[in-house]
């Protein structure tokens, strides 16, 4: 299996435009996490979804951030505006079942100029 | 207070020795407790998983858990430079039939000296 897939793997914008992350699940995995990670706060969670469905979004800082899985295979992360708080690293992570482990991806590191 | 609290270290220890890492909580409606660990510039990878109380044992590492102390450790046998990384435990709990929300500690940074 070829883990989660991330991508970009590095994104440099600049304040203001549009930011979209993209994530490939483990396949078979029903549970799809968006995490955050940044020296001052570590790691955060975002957003999960459960088949698909978003189940929990209370991490999402604010209404710049959006998230969806249009399918069982692929979510995007958008940040519309992009500011340079935003600049962290940001990871999907996917597990089988509840209580299951997580297994993250390599990561997205974004720098909002 | 936190849900989980961690060491963030740095911890540094000669090659060989046997390392030992913690993370307390707070919730006893933990379950799930799993060990990652993270690379510089790399996705957290998982290490070990268990579940409820108890030990696992896997190659050099061993993991322990104390429900009743609600205390977690971590220990690295023959430790070795390329064990140098973040360690992060984390956990979670079954509410009502189903969560998957994993609670994670800030991590602790482990230095191996050759």
């Amino acid at each position: 299996d070829a883990g989660v897939i991330q991508s970009p793997r590095h994104e440099v914008t600049e304040m203001g435009q549009e930011v979209t992350l993209r994530c490939k699940p483990i396949s078979g995995h029903d549970y799809l996490f968006w995490y955050r990670q940044t020296m001052m706060r570590g790691l955060e969670l975002l957003i999960y979804f459960n088949n698909n469905v978003p189940i929990d979004d209370s991490g999402m800082p604010e209404d710049r951030f959006s998230a969806k899985m249009p399918n069982a295979s692929f979510s995007t992360l958008k940040i519309q505006p992009s500011e340079p708080r935003d600049s962290a690293v940001y990871f999907c992570a996917s597990s089988f079942s509840h209580g299951m482990p997580q297994y993250f991806g390599p990561g997205t590191r974004l720098l909002v100029l | 207070q936190k849900e989980v609290e961690q060491d963030p270290g740095p911890l540094s220890v000669p090659e060989g020795a046997i390392v030992s890492l913690n993370c307390t909580y707070s919730n006893s409606a933990f379950q799930y407790f799993m060990w990652y660990r993270q690379y510089s510039r790399k996705g957290p990878e998982l290490l070990m998983y268990t579940y409820s109380s108890g030990n696992k044992e896997d190659g050099r590492f061993t993991a322990q858990v104390d429900k009743s102390s609600k205390y977690i450790s971590l220990f690295i046998r023959d430790s070795q430079p390329s064990d140098s990384a973040t360690y992060l435990c984390a956990m979670s709990a079954v509410i009502r039939g189903a969560t998957n929300k994993l609670i994670f500690g800030t991590g602790t940074l482990l230095a191996v000296q050759p």
